[in-house]
């Protein structure tokens, strides 16, 4: 079964540094997808960025990209320039295919990092 | 505008009782899903629905229900063999294209 697995339960950075959070996975497929996803206080799930396992570009946007190790397992997320908004529970999650190709789209999700951006 | 509503945001429920958590999109999306989320933990998949009138079972589907009749609903019931109830729900649709996930606001169950 996939795992996705973020060791740093909380981190702590300064507005307008730079902060990196870590998030393995453990599959055996070579396609899929992964994602990091925000949640703020309001406990909004919101979409940050996404990376689809057969492209070897990064994805970014904006202030914020993706560190894909393909063969490590790694998909860490960096974000650039902190902002005060920024603090949120930050969560990685892996798109678990069918067996049968394609995928019906279900979320497998790490245990989160706190993120806290302090002025 | 677009997107996904819950209701109610916040919901009370005695010991024994079923109660039925609403979802609804008005995104087009085929693909829906409820999670579970914990205290210190990630979200769990309890069902998802890929069309009308099919649902399957997630990874933590005991004591739960739901039904598929419209594109636009998919309602969770949690029922009264649901050890633990007392949580944060969220509802997701998906975007078939590229595979996003887009979330409700949440709806927080508390057993008294």
């Amino acid at each position: 079964a996939q795992t996705v697995t973020q060791s740093q339960p909380e981190m702590s950075v300064q507005e307008a540094e730079t902060v990196t959070l870590s998030c393995t996975y453990d599959t055996s497929e070579s396609n899929y997808y992964l994602f990091w996803y925000k949640q703020p206080p309001s406990r909004q799930m919101i979409l940050v960025i996404r990376q689809e396992a057969y492209k070897q570009q990064n994805a970014t946007e904006n202030r914020f990209s993706v560190n894909f190790q393909k063969a490590a397992k790694s998909f860490s997320l960096k974000i650039s320039d902190s902002q005060l908004g920024d603090t949120a529970m930050y969560f990685c999650a892996f798109m678990k295919p069918t067996p049968y190709g394609g995928s019906q789209g279900n979320l497998i999700f790490g245990k989160g990092t706190k993120l806290s951006v302090k002025p | 505008d677009g997107g996904i509503t819950q209701s109610p945001k916040y919901l009370f429920r005695k010991e024994g009782q079923n109660v039925t958590l609403s979802c609804e999109q008005n995104l087009n999306h085929d693909a829906m899903y409820w999670y579970r989320q914990d205290p210190g933990q990630g979200l769990r998949l309890i069902y998802y629905s890929q069309i009308v009138n099919d649902f399957q079972k997630g990874d933590i589907a005991e004591g739960y229900s739901v039904s598929r009749e419209k594109k636009e609903s998919f309602p969770l019931t949690v029922t009264s063999a649901q050890k633990n109830p007392t949580a944060f729900y969220l509802c997701a649709s998906r975007n078939r294209p590229n595979n996003e996930q887009f979330f409700g606001p949440g709806t927080r169950l508390t057993v008294l």
